[in-house]
């Protein structure tokens, strides 16, 4: 079965252009996160999304960013207009949460996104 | 959810077994204790998990205290590719809206020849 898949794997783009990321969770799960790992700051969870709804967006840095997911399958996160301090690799994940109350989920991460903002 | 204190780094010679160390001492009774490990250059990968009780898989073997405040997660024949930072996460059982799972700095893990 295929894991998490991400694009583009690297992207370098200049100041002020838009950036979109792609991810495609594993198919059935439910859950769909967006993580930024950068040296200073570490993994970061910027947003996450439980059956195409954002639920937690407090991790999102700022209005330039934006998350979508409008279906099960497939989910965007945006930077507009993108700054060199966004230079990270940003990671999707997916889980799936078997009902209500779950025994606890175990996350799946895709390779990443380097993005290099100049 | 449970804060978790990890050493930065530790050493381990290959072929030995590495401990590894978290604690959590505020944990509360639904929280899991879980372990990921992130390879350079690569997303994190899930290890092992659990609750109370010690925890065995083909990766490592998880063993949490009888009070769980701490936990060890143990690779019983460090090889080089195990080679990683190692995350402890302590969560609580997911209420169908509240699966996130936060990372802190972690341990980085080097096995040396």
């Amino acid at each position: 079965d295929a894991g998490v898949i991400q694009s583009p794997r690297h992207e370098v783009t200049e100041m002020g252009q838009e950036v979109t990321l792609r991810c495609k969770p594993i198919s059935g799960h439910n859950s769909l996160f967006w993580y930024r790992q950068t040296m200073m700051r570490g993994l970061e969870l910027l947003i996450y999304f439980n059956n195409n709804v954002p639920i937690d967006d407090s991790g999102m840095p700022e209005d330039r960013f934006s998350a979508k997911m409008p279906n099960a399958s497939f989910s965007t996160l945006k930077i507009q207009p993108s700054e060199p301090r966004d230079s990270a690799v940003y990671f999707c994940a997916s889980s799936f949460g078997r009902s209500v109350i779950s025994s606890g989920n175990t996350i799946y991460f895709g390779e990443g996104s380097w993005l290099t903002v100049v | 959810d449970a804060k978790t204190t990890q050493p930065p780094s530790m050493d381990c010679a290959e072929g030995r077994a590495a401990n590894l160390p978290c604690n959590h001492s505020t944990i509360s009774g639904n929280e899991y204790v879980y372990w990921y490990r992130q390879i350079h250059s690569q997303g994190p990968q899930y290890i092992i998990h659990g609750l109370k009780n010690n925890e065995t898989n083909e990766m490592a073997s998880l063993i949490i205290t009888e009070d769980r405040k701490s936990s060890t997660l143990i690779l019983p024949h460090a090889t080089l590719r195990d080679t990683a930072v190692y995350y402890c996460i302590v969560k609580s059982r997911a209420m169908g809206l509240n699966n996130d799972m936060r990372f802190g700095a972690g341990t980085r893990l080097t096995v040396k020849p």
